[in-house]
């Protein structure tokens, strides 16, 4: 089941600050957030495993609170380099004798102006 | 650069024919994964291969298969193609496919059907 992201856009001025949140209905192994520019391949920023560990990456960072099965990804003092659509993937147990998979929320697109 | 490269970049057809997408790892990476975007739909898991073999399906419909080769390289075979199949397929890779473990992106291959 796919994972739910808020919210679907937003606009910041350089420098702002922005938090994009991503929940799924399943208990989950992981959370892996990516950055996607217009017509490019999508790019790693991090993976959150279960543990509720925060991790950072220059200026993004991001949480995983595994009881409430959520994620937040902190993008702070934000630079026109930010701008592109962020997709959390989740990983969760199979059901029965399925197996795992990534799966990806619709993405949030962020735009960062001057 | 993630170090997975996919050929062709571009890919123009009609509906009813067939076309083959190719995938090459990056070095030391056994496991391939397929996915589809469009616009509508975000990042689609289709198909996981591990070292050869099958690992994970997802939403991958019965006109389209895909393998991995000795060598590692993967091919996703899509034909009757339908309007429905333009889009932007990319694969991923990575090192053993097991879970937390994370995947790099290729730059993708657009498909167009007209």
């Amino acid at each position: 089941q796919q994972p739910v992201q808020s919210p679907q856009a937003v606009i910041l001025r350089e420098g702002e600050d922005a938090v994009i949140n991503c929940s799924s209905s399943k208990a989950l192994y992981s959370v892996h957030w990516y950055r996607q520019k217009h017509g490019e391949a999508p790019v790693f920023l991090m993976i959150l495993l279960k543990g509720g560990e925060q991790k950072g990456h220059e200026k993004i960072s991001a949480s995983f609170n595994e009881k409430k099965q959520q994620s937040s990804l902190y993008l702070t003092a934000s630079q026109l380099s930010y701008s592109g659509t962020y997709f959390c993937g989740t990983e969760a147990p199979p059901v029965g004798a399925g197996s795992y998979q990534l799966t990806f929320g619709k993405g949030t697109k962020l735009s960062v102006i001057p | 650069d993630s170090g997975v490269t996919q050929t062709p970049k571009h890919l123009i057809t009609a509906t009813g024919q067939r076309v083959t997408l190719r995938c090459s790892p990056r070095s030391g990476d056994l496991s391939v994964y397929w996915y589809q975007q469009s616009l509508d739909q975000g990042l689609q898991f289709l198909i996981q291969y591990y070292n050869g073999e099958e690992r994970a399906k997802g939403n991958i419909l019965e006109r389209f298969s895909a393998q991995q080769f000795p060598d590692l390289h993967s091919e996703l075979n899509l034909s009757s193609l339908e309007l429905g199949d333009s889009a932007l397929y990319f694969c991923a890779s990575s090192i053993r496919g097991g879970i937390q473990e994370t995947q790099y992106f290729g730059p993708g291959t657009r498909l167009l059907v007209l």
